[in-house]
C-alpha cells in the first residue's frame, strides 16, 4: 500500500543554519506531496504542496521538488530561524481520494 | 475567510462512554475528513465525507461513526470509549474536486479518557 518515511527527529539547529528534512514515498499511480507544519497545541497549516513530477512547492523560505525517480519529496530551508521551530509531517494523497497518509513527523528545534 | 473550526477544543471522558466532536469546515468546502493523531501511532485517517455521503473509510472499528449535513457540517462520534480513544482528533476540510486542492485542518479536540 502506500506509504511516507521520514527522516527521525529532532533535529537540532543553530539559527540561519540550512535544514534538510528527508521524505520518501511509495504510491501507485501519481499522487500528490504535501508538507504540513504542526505548532504546539495547534492544528496542522499547509506549508507547500506538488501535484506532479518535478513541481516545486515553496513558501516562507520552504522549497521541496517532486522527484518522482527517486520517489522523494525533501524539504528544505537556507536559513531557519527560531520561529520555525515545529513538527514537520511529509503526506501523500493517493490520485482521486482525499485520503492523506502522513509520514511518523520530524520535530525541528531551533536555537538562537 | 474563516478556518475550520472544531468544538469542543478538550473532552474528558470515561471508559464506556459516548462522545461526539463537531467540525465546521471553511465556507465552500464540501468535503470534510477526520484524522486521529496519537504519539504511538500518528496521523491516521478515518473518513471522508462528501455531500452528507462517506466517501472513503480508515480502518478504524465501528465504534467510530461520522455524518455529514446539508451545510457540510460534520460530526463524529465514538461509543464505548477505551483507554486507547485518548488522542487528539483533527478535522480537515476541502473543496472535493480530487484535483491536488489541499486540505486545511482545524485545531483539533483533545478527547481525554479516564
Amino acid at each position: 500500500g502506500n506509504s511516507v518515511t521520514q527522516m527521525e527527529g529532532p533535529v537540532t539547529l543553530s539559527e540561519e543554519a540550512f535544514l534538510t528534512i528527508n521524505c520518501t514515498y511509495t504510491a501507485t499511480g501519481y499522487p500528490s506531496l504535501f508538507w504540513y507544519v504542526q505548532y504546539p497545541g495547534e492544528g496542522l497549516q499547509l506549508l507547500l504542496k506538488a501535484t506532479k513530477a518535478d513541481d516545486k512547492g515553496s513558501n516562507k523560505g520552504f522549497e521541496a521538488t517532486y522527484r518522482k525517480e527517486t520517489t522523494s519529496f525533501h524539504l528544505e530551508k537556507g536559513s531557519v530561524q527560531v520561529s520555525d521551530s515545529a513538527v514537520y509531517f511529509c503526506a501523500l494523497e493517493s490520485y482521486n481520494t482525499d485520503k492523506l497518509i502522513f509520514g511518523t513527523g520530524t520535530r525541528l528545534q531551533v536555537f538562537p | 475567510k474563516a478556518g475550520v473550526t472544531q468544538t469542543p477544543r478538550y473532552l474528558i471522558k470515561t471508559r464506556g462512554q459516548q462522545v461526539t466532536l463537531s467540525c465546521s469546515p471553511i465556507s465552500g468546502h464540501r468535503s470534510v475528513s477526520w484524522y486521529q493523531q496519537t504519539p504511538g501511532q500518528g496521523l491516521q485517517f478515518l473518513f471522508e465525507y462528501f455531500s452528507e455521503t462517506q466517501r472513503n473509510k480508515g480502518n478504524f472499528p465501528g465504534r467510530f461513526s461520522g455524518r455529514q449535513f446539508s451545510n457540510s457540517r460534520s460530526e463524529m462520534n465514538v461509543s464505548t470509549l477505551e483507554l486507547g480513544d485518548s488522542a487528539l482528533y483533527l478535522c480537515a476540510s476541502s473543496p472535493g474536486s480530487r484535483e491536488g486542492q489541499p486540505q486545511h485542518f482545524g485545531d483539533g479536540t483533545r478527547l481525554s479518557i479516564l
